[in-house]
């Protein structure tokens, strides 16, 4: 079955304590991107992958690190998380650039205390 | 870069009634745009796009304008059911490598 995983699914963690969210995808999909979701402000780019060892910053990519060593992984890092950083992400990818359909992953929802 | 807003946030409708949720884009560039349905708790999913050589498309009860002068674009759902219930996000794609998104409008439909 063709999909987008993400794991873990809920997460909660405290201020400054490394976390990684990681991100798989088995279309062979080229692009890959992370969005955030916060009430009232939609999805928010972080970071996005065009390919393998391509990486480039979104919207919002403070605080985050991303990497992409393997076509299908692209896995999000929060080395020192903060409370503002606690919402709901999605990892996505799409054939190529976004003018192809994006698939979504089911979400993850981080708590920072 | 992009800036997309998106309008209303909330609407509400009788079952049966017809939904428009408008959006407007800054980026002149911009040449694709998608929109998406996310259920409660569910994840974002592509529901239909049009894409900026196209003014107008549709898909059974759904539809979608493109107004490249104006830089607007809005979604209508025609014959609206409670299964229509959900947040909807529209976006565009342009110069840069990234789809920006609206803010979300949540389409709320009363049986």
């Amino acid at each position: 079955e063709a999909q987008v995983t993400q794991n873990p699914r809920y997460l909660i963690t405290v201020t400054g304590k490394k976390l990684t969210v990681t991100c798989s995808q088995n279309m062979n999909h080229e692009y890959m991107s992370w969005y955030r979701q916060d009430p009232g402000l939609g999805l928010r780019q972080i970071y996005y992958s065009m390919n393998v060892e391509v990486t480039d910053k979104g919207d919002v990519p403070e605080g985050y690190k991303v990497s992409r060593k393997e076509k299908r992984n692209f896995p999000l890092i929060l080395e020192s998380p903060s409370p503002n950083q606690t919402s709901l992400y999605f990892c996505a990818s799409s054939l190529r650039e976004p003018s192809y359909e994006q698939y979504f992953g089911p979400g993850t929802r981080l708590t920072v205390t | 870069g992009e800036n997309v807003e998106q309008h209303p946030s909330t609407l509400s409708v009788q079952e049966g009634d017809s939904a428009v949720i408008k959006c407007t884009y800054s980026d002149s560039a911009s040449n694709y745009f998608p929109w998406y349905k996310q259920e409660l708790g569910k994840r974002p999913q592509l529901i239909i796009d049009i894409r900026s050589n196209v003014g107008e498309k549709k898909d059974q009860r759904i539809a979608v304008t493109l107004n490249k002068t104006a830089k607007h674009f809005s979604l209508h759902i025609t014959e609206t059911q409670p299964e229509d219930s959900a947040v909807y996000f529209c976006a565009a794609f342009g110069a840069g490598n990234m789809l920006t998104f609206g803010g979300g409008t949540r389409l709320m439909v009363k049986p």
